[in-house]
């Protein structure tokens, strides 16, 4: 079983809609959950962090965790065109380095 | 610009071939790391640095691989005898160590790697 599945893209919406991106991982350690977002030719960029379980939201965005499922998600409303990057779930345990999901690429169409 | 730079962005090169790229962190960030990330794939951890000090190293990192950070400011990452598996694009991240999360990576724009 690998440490972390990302649902597999690509995900194509149109503009508007509500995004849903998923994932789950095996590691009880990790201790912090994140979404990062990577626009092409770009270094990822963090979006949301969390380190409980629950929904934590910043605007359109709602990061959830449930511990208990090893499962995190990410929620956009209102989808807007430059939304279109790849959504990386990203998780650290109690050491600095980061674990990457796959990658989900999303296209939101205008 | 005060975030992470790279260089070279691009580097193509022959099989066999030694190659080095360059990172400069956002200025007193002490932690610097590297990772690679293939086509399709995520970013996988290589190694980080606190100050000048190598904390962690993967097993991904062979011994073709050597980085440094000489004075704790900015890091290389060179590899050895390239072969076409090393195609890739390297990520530079550097953070602030401030306690509890407070340790946000802030990533580079990357060096893609292509080893013909």
């Amino acid at each position: 079983q690998k440490e972390v599945e990302q649902d597999p893209g690509p995900l194509s919406v149109p503009e508007g809609a509500i995004v849903s991106l998923n994932c789950t991982y095996s590691n009880s350690a990790f201790q912090y959950f994140m979404w990062y977002r990577q626009y092409s030719r770009k270094g990822p960029e963090l979006l949301m962090y969390t380190y409980s379980s629950g929904n934590k939201e910043d605007g359109r965005f709602t990061a959830q965790v449930d511990k208990s499922s090893k499962y995190i998600s990410l929620f956009i409303r209102d989808s807007q065109p430059s939304d279109s990057a790849t959504y990386l779930c990203v998780f650290r345990g109690a050491t600095n380095k980061l674990i990457f999901g796959t990658g989900t690429l999303l296209a939101v169409q205008p | 610009d005060t975030g992470v730079s790279q260089n070279p962005r691009h580097k193509i090169t022959k099989r066999g071939q030694n190659v080095t790229f360059r990172c400069d962190p956002i200025s007193e960030h002490n932690r610097l790391y590297w990772y690679r990330q293939t086509l399709g794939q995520g970013p996988e951890f290589l190694t980080y640095f606190q100050n000048e000090a190598q904390l962690e190293k993967s097993r991904l990192l062979s011994d073709r691989f050597s980085a440094e950070r000489p004075k704790g400011s900015f890091s290389t990452l060179e590899i050895q005898r390239t072969e076409q598996g090393d195609s890739a694009m390297y990520l530079c991240a550097s953070s602030l160590t401030s306690g509890g999360f407070g340790d946000e990576q802030f990533f580079g724009p990357g060096t893609r790697l292509t080893v013909l």
